[in-house]
């Protein structure tokens, strides 16, 4: 069975610290990754997305990185902020029909 | 465009009854989602389509049925709700374009409550 493993599960720091919240997949065919963040009672906003032929992608303050051969992506969050309080998700896709198998995500607090 | 859209916003049912949660996107997207998602859990998929006419079961399709007559909606129906149906429901949708294939669009979800 596909699985999605993101760590840290939680992660509380004061702002202005640069983080690194990881994900891996037991399945590594990977057709792209795309990171969401999700708020409290919100639904999930895309931030970036690492097309096929890419290894990474930038986006302000945040960088993502894909590894195909070892089945693991990582988010770059540098300087971080209160605003950046959420839950955040890398759901693998391996191509076609809309099928995304989740983690239970990360949940990061930022406090000032 | 309004992207993805999912009506209602909230709703609360009796065990029993029957409801049909509304999912449409105005991208012309070939697939679409539904996932639920509960509490400390990844979302789940419940039902998926790759265009009008073709759908097919996800990971947890039991309690649930989909059809799809239009590129534009993907309707999801419980025909007899279950308090274990209480979870949040959400609709995306995709396609594969030239430039960012696959780019998953999310609804903003549908809190179902079933007493």
């Amino acid at each position: 069975k596909q699985e999605v493993t993101q760590i840290p599960a939680a992660l509380s720091v004061p702002e202005g610290e640069n983080l690194v919240l990881n994900c891996s997949f037991t399945d590594s065919a990977i057709y792209n990754l795309q990171w969401f963040r999700q708020d409290p009672g919100k639904g999930l906003t895309s931030l970036l997305l690492i097309q096929s032929s890419q290894r990474e992608q930038t986006s302000g303050r945040l960088n993502a990185s894909l590894d195909k051969s070892s089945g693991r992506s990582t988010l770059y969050i540098a300087a971080s902020q209160p605003g950046d309080s959420a839950t955040y998700l890398c759901p693998h896709f391996s191509g076609g029909y809309n099928k995304l198998i989740f983690g239970a995500g990360t949940r990061l607090a930022v406090h000032p | 465009n309004a992207g993805v859209t999912q009506t209602p916003k909230f709703q609360v049912l009796k065990t029993g009854q029957s409801m049909t949660l509304q999912c449409a996107q105005d991208m012309n997207h070939e697939y679409m989602s539904w996932y639920r998602q509960d509490p400390g859990m990844g979302l789940r998929l419940i039902h998926y389509s790759v265009g009008a006419g073709i759908t097919d079961q996800g990971e947890v399709p039991n309690g649930y049925n989909v059809s799809r007559s239009t590129t534009e909606d993907f309707p999801l129906r419980l025909l007899s709700a279950a308090p274990s149906q209480t979870s949040v429901y959400f609709c995306a949708s995709s396609y594969e374009a030239s430039d960012r294939p696959y780019e998953q669009y999310f609804g903003p979800g549908t809190r179902l409550t079933v007493t």
